[in-house]
């Protein structure tokens, strides 16, 4: 079964510094969101991405953060200048499009900013 | 800010046993979504409903939502230890690929 795959699974990196985290979404989703889950707390929504621009932002998406769909299949978030704040587990989810309200979730990547 | 609340927060049965999981809103969801999260790994769909007064079974997971779209519930019947887990809701508003907000999860634990 197609699913969402994330690398890398865990990523650990010092305040300041820039970190990037990958994506394949399912191959066929138009759709595309990243998500956070800061430890013990629920998940949050960061932005959506469709047809080569962002959709929809929320307050925690800042300059710090930017997305990229670089090629036909990897769908990237990168934040620029890393805080203490910024660790958690970030989730890459696709949805169809078409009519879908389905989103699917990959594994996620810790990270963890020192 | 729309708001997902779900209780209760823990719920620890003995296998065997029924339970229901609420999740409630002030808002209405164009959708909503019923997820599993083991730890360490994301969010697994289970279902999603999306008209009102919809009910849906996923073996013994039942799945309703609410007429007017603020409110669900997961009924799991017959507890296995293998329930055990972390359920999420999450509703959309709106466009159906719209962003989901997250309740805050009720972590099952079946003893057997």
């Amino acid at each position: 079964e197609p699913e969402v795959t994330q690398t890398p699974s865990h990523q650990v990196t010092q305040m300041g510094q820039e970190v990037i985290l990958r994506c394949v979404p399912i191959s066929n989703h138009l759709y595309f969101y990243w998500y956070r889950q800061i430890l013990g707390q629920k998940v949050e929504f960061l932005v959506s991405f469709y047809n080569n621009e962002i959709s929809e932002k929320s307050e925690i998406f800042d300059d710090q953060f930017s997305v990229e769909r670089p090629d036909g299949s990897n769908f990237t978030l990168k934040i620029r200048s890393t805080k203490l704040e910024d660790s958690a587990m970030y989730f890459c989810a696709s949805l169809l499009l078409d009519g879908a309200y389905e989103q699917y979730f990959g594994p996620g990547t810790r990270l963890t900013v020192t | 800010t729309q708001l997902l609340e779900q209780s209760p927060q823990f719920l620890s049965i003995q296998e065997g046993e029924n339970l229901t999981v609420y999740c409630n809103s002030s808002s209405v969801f164009s959708s909503l979504q019923w997820y599993r999260q083991e730890p360490g790994e994301g969010p697994v769909l289970l279902v999603t409903v999306v008209t009102g007064g919809e009910v849906k079974k996923l073996k013994r997971l039942t799945f309703q939502f609410g007429d007017a779209r603020k409110d669900s519930s997961l009924h799991i019947t017959a507890a296995q230890t293998g329930d055990t887990g972390l359920y999420l809701c999450a509703g959309a508003r709106g466009t159906s690929y719209g962003k989901l907000t997250f309740g805050q999860g009720t972590i099952l634990t079946v003893h057997p």
